[in-house]
């Protein structure tokens, strides 16, 4: 079973730039999870998509936005990019509706690595 | 408000038993995981407790008192694969997941 795919793995762009990254979640998830990491910061929520829809949404100004597919894959676009957007963004998927339990992990990818100079 | 608390930074040596923190503090709790990270990898699930007591899984044992807000994990005969982040994250009444800052294992021969 193939894991959840992100890409590109690197990424540098440059002040003011819009950044898109992408996700496949494992196969027959349809939640995904949108996480920035920042070096010495926990994992920051930064949305969560299910069944296509927009669920929940972290502390982030709009200029961090999303989609989901019709495939439950998804993209994660960042607008007028910022010094401080230089993070680790981390993908992850779940069954339908959220991980509740410990049967119901999240599942990470390995992550996209957005550089701003 | 909701806040986590891990160590920075650990060493251990390889053979041996290391107990990672997680202190919290929520006004609502719907169960603690634990993640590993390797350097560049993605966090890999290790346990999940919402229950008081130890779980014990392998080498793995993963530790909950609610009462106390506190939480650890225990690897037993480390081995220098070990060498990770551990990630400690709390899932609110929400159920939104909530995470500390990782403590970085370093496992010496």
């Amino acid at each position: 079973e193939a894991g959840v795919t992100q890409s590109p793995t690197h990424l540098i762009k440059t002040r003011g730039q819009q950044a898109t990254l992408r996700c496949s979640p494992i196969s027959g998830h349809t939640s995904v999870y949108w996480y920035q990491q920042a070096l010495g910061l926990g994992l920051q929520f930064l949305l969560w998509y299910d069944e296509g829809e927009e669920r929940n949404r972290g502390n982030f100004p709009p200029r961090f936005s999303g989609r989901q597919f019709p495939n439950y894959s998804s993209e994660l676009n960042v607008n007028a990019l910022e010094l401080e957007d230089s993070a680790l963004y981390l993908c992850a998927s779940s069954r339908p509706g959220g991980p509740y339990s410990g049967a119901n992990v999240l599942t990470f990818g390995a992550g996209s690595r957005l550089t701003v100079l | 408000g909701q806040n986590i608390d891990q160590p920075t930074e650990m060493t251990a040596t390889e053979g041996a038993i290391v107990q990672i923190n997680c202190t919290y503090q929520t006004s609502g709790f719907n169960g603690l995981f634990w993640y590993q990270q390797h350097a560049g990898e993605a966090p890999t699930f290790l346990s999940y407790n919402v229950l008081d007591g130890l779980e014990e899984k392998g080498r793995f044992s993963s530790f909950l008192s609610r009462s106390k807000g506190y939480s650890y994990l225990l690897l037993k005969e480390l081995q220098m694969k070990d060498s990770a982040s551990y990630l400690c994250a709390l899932m609110d009444s929400n159920y939104q997941l909530i995470w500390g800052a990782g403590t970085k294992l370093i496992i010496k021969p």
